[in-house]
């Protein structure tokens, strides 16, 4: 099984600025990786899907990119609605396999 | 409007069955993969189960292998996951996914105590 590992567990950020999330796969998953957003008492809310193209309707500040064992998502300038828990996901072997998330939350 | 809407779940005792139901709405259901995730306290996300589009082809992750089945029916628009031998690890959140990811449903409970 893949292992997908997020860092830092938690992130605080001054809304307006940048943020950069990092999500590392114990093999390589290609482009084959997704991150999340999920608010609590909802469910994750795709972003990013193929590592680097944005799911319908996802604003533009939410960007994503790497291949093979390294991703990041950055949100290039937080509003506040972005203060949530960010979840990486790789799809290029069964089991697909989670991150253990990150918490992004405001400074 | 794409909507999936979980039902079925519950507290159920150690070793208990369960069976949770999804209704699909919004898009053409028996031509997509199906999904069933769950979020667990012990485990966070976990990609539980697939279902091709004709239910010929499906998939487990290794912790429900040989205690869940999941299956469909396009006719019904629904898809299912029949959960026995519960365990107080499956206790958790489930929710049904469309495959591609795109689409979720807003979760059911499943909750295995005694």
């Amino acid at each position: 099984e893949i292992v997908m590992t997020q860092s830092p567990a938690t992130l605080s950020v001054s809304p307006g600025e940048r943020a950069t999330l990092s999500c590392r796969a114990s093999q390589s998953v290609s482009s084959n990786l997704a991150w999340y957003q999920q608010k609590p008492g909802q469910a994750p809310r795709l972003l990013i899907y193929g590592a680097s193209t944005r799911a319908t309707g996802i604003p533009a500040r939410f960007s994503g990119s790497g291949s093979g064992t390294e991703f990041t998502l950055t949100i290039s300038s937080l509003q506040s609605e972005d203060f949530a828990v960010y979840y990486c996901q790789q799809y290029n072997n069964w089991p697909y396999s989670f991150g253990q998330g990150t918490k992004l939350e405001i400074k | 409007e794409v909507q999936l809407v979980e039902s079925g779940g519950g507290l159920v005792q150690p070793g208990g069955s369960l069976r949770l139901s999804c209704g699909a709405s919004g898009f053409t259901f028996s031509k997509y993969w199906m999904s069933w995730v769950r979020q667990t306290p012990g485990k966070g996300l976990e990609w539980v189960a697939n279902i091709k589009e004709d239910g010929s082809e499906k998939d487990y992750v290794d912790s429900v292998k040989g205690r869940f089945t999941i299956s469909r029916d396009n006719a019904k628009n629904s898809l299912y996951l029949q959960m026995n031998s519960l365990r107080a690890e499956d206790t958790g959140v489930y929710y049904c996914a469309r495959a591609d990811r795109y689409y979720w449903g807003q979760g059911t409970l499943v909750t295995v105590s005694s």
